[in-house]
């Protein structure tokens, strides 16, 4: 139990479905992050959020669109995904930004057909 | 460009062997140091960390990571491994990025097999 749950723990889903995942942390921690793995490159960060407020959007494609609604539930919607973007999407917690002792969930795999 | 290296690729080891496996940074100053596990279908779980002081660290499942400040590195070691050690391995690092903010940059991963 890593405190930091994610769901679904898998996802199929066509190139015109809307899609959410979800992730949710029990640790009382301030600042959020959902990252991208994908096979043979390093984990990609996505999205940051301090104190409910994005920090940080590292180019991602609009069809990602985050949601934190509070310190604790942090949402990636998903819509009209391509198939490239088949990959394990983790979320992360930690105490605050400036502090990167991360502590993972265990990630949702999606792939898009 | 800051980066971080993890020359292996894939290991494989013989269960009750040791193991080290090799982390390089490239960035000016000390950033805060990183192991992390990922066994399959799971998440990333933290091993040990160094931010400063002893340059041998302790961390959790008999592993230790000695920063070496001349190297540039921060290897991963443990004595006798375990067949339940075979998992995805991953180094980074988290270097200053303004104000009180850090960023962790990873490595890509060393792929650990243990062999019974």
């Amino acid at each position: 139990e890593t405190g930091v749950t994610q769901t679904p723990r898998h996802l199929v889903m066509g190139m015109t479905n809307k899609k959410s995942l979800k992730c949710e942390q029990h640790l009382g921690h301030n600042a959020m992050y959902w990252y991208k793995q994908s096979a043979k490159k390093p984990l990609e960060l996505m999205f940051v959020y301090n104190f409910k407020e994005q920090t940080e959007n590292n180019s991602v494609p609009s069809r990602f669109s985050p949601e934190c609604p509070n310190s604790s539930h942090l949402f990636l919607h998903l819509h009209t995904l391509q198939p490239e973007d088949s990959a394990l999407y983790l979320c992360a917690s930690s105490q605050a930004r400036g502090l990167t002792e991360a502590f993972f969930g265990q990630g949702t795999r999606l792939t898009v057909v | 460009a800051q980066s971080v290296t993890q020359p292996d690729i894939h290991i494989t080891v013989s269960e009750g062997a040791s193991l080290e496996l090799r982390c390089n940074y490239s960035y000016g100053a000390t950033p805060y140091l990183f192991w992390y596990v990922q066994s399959p279908g799971q998440g990333l779980q933290l091993l040990l960390k160094y931010f400063s002081g002893d340059t041998l660290v302790q961390g959790i499942k008999g592993f230790e990571a000695e920063f070496k400040r001349s190297q540039s590195s921060f290897n991963l070691r443990k004595p006798s491994v375990h067949w339940s050690d075979a998992a995805e391995y991953f180094c980074a690092v988290a270097p200053f990025i303004g104000g009180n903010n850090r960023k962790l940059i990873w490595g890509l991963g060393t792929s650990l097999a243990v062999n019974p």
